[in-house]
């Protein structure tokens, strides 16, 4: 069934390092792909997404590229700040009736 | 305004008992969710309505009953509490058209632990 694979953490970075969390996506149908962030205590909210085939999302320094031919949604920093603390969730619209399937969830945590 | 509010945000109960989640967004949007969110942050989704008819029921036990008074209400109905329900129970909405298709947003959460 359609599914997406993301990386297990947690992650730990310094301050003002490059991030990067893999992501995967079985490739059935045209999925929409999606980045989603949740910060301590809060509920999940979007951080990015795209629609389509080479499409780049992009929010608050934070980049994914939907790269159909290796079907990986990889998210992407330059720089974290501590303030990036959080749980990082790729996800996809799977078609049907608003059916969006979640990964497992990364936890990342940067240290000053 | 809280776009998804959901109360309680903490819920400590005893094994048995029967206990209720509401839900309430006020962005117009037209499909509401259930996602229950284990220890560990894996996130599944339960059901899902649009315009007040169920459209997702995923493998639930039968003691889960939502109910949806209204496009935008969903409340969540547990019997017969078990420990295994002890989670972290979120709601969420979507317009069904738009450039927001397909993009969740969240409540902040119901805490249930189950004693």
């Amino acid at each position: 069934g359609d599914s997406v694979t993301q990386m297990e953490g947690p992650v730990t970075l310094s301050e003002e390092a490059f991030l990067t969390i893999n992501c995967t996506y079985t490739a059935t149908g045209y999925p929409s792909l999606f980045w989603y962030v949740q910060y301590p205590g809060e509920g999940l909210q979007l951080l990015l997404k795209a629609t389509k085939a080479d499409d780049k999302g992009s929010n608050k320094g934070f980049e994914a590229t939907y790269r159909k031919e290796t079907t990986s949604f990889h998210l992407e920093k330059g720089s974290v700040q501590v303030s990036d603390s959080a749980v990082y969730f790729c996800a996809r619209y799977s078609g049907g009736y608003q059916k969006v399937t979640f990964g497992i969830g990364t936890k990342l945590q940067v240290i000053p | 305004d809280t776009a998804v509010s959901q109360t309680p945000k903490y819920l400590v109960t005893q094994m048995g008992n029967d206990k209720s989640i509401k839900c309430e967004q006020n962005l117009g949007h037209d499909t509401m969710y259930w996602y229950k969110q284990d220890s560990k942050k894996f996130l599944k989704i339960m059901f899902s309505y649009n315009n007040k008819e169920l459209i997702i029921n995923e493998t639930v036990p039968n003691r889960f009953s939502p109910k949806s008074p209204d496009k935008a209400h969903l409340n969540l109905h547990i019997n017969s509490l078990e420990l295994g329900d002890s989670a972290v129970y979120f709601c969420a909405s979507s317009p069904n058209g738009g450039s927001g298709a397909n993009v969740l947003t969240f409540g902040a959460g119901s805490r249930l632990t189950v004693l």
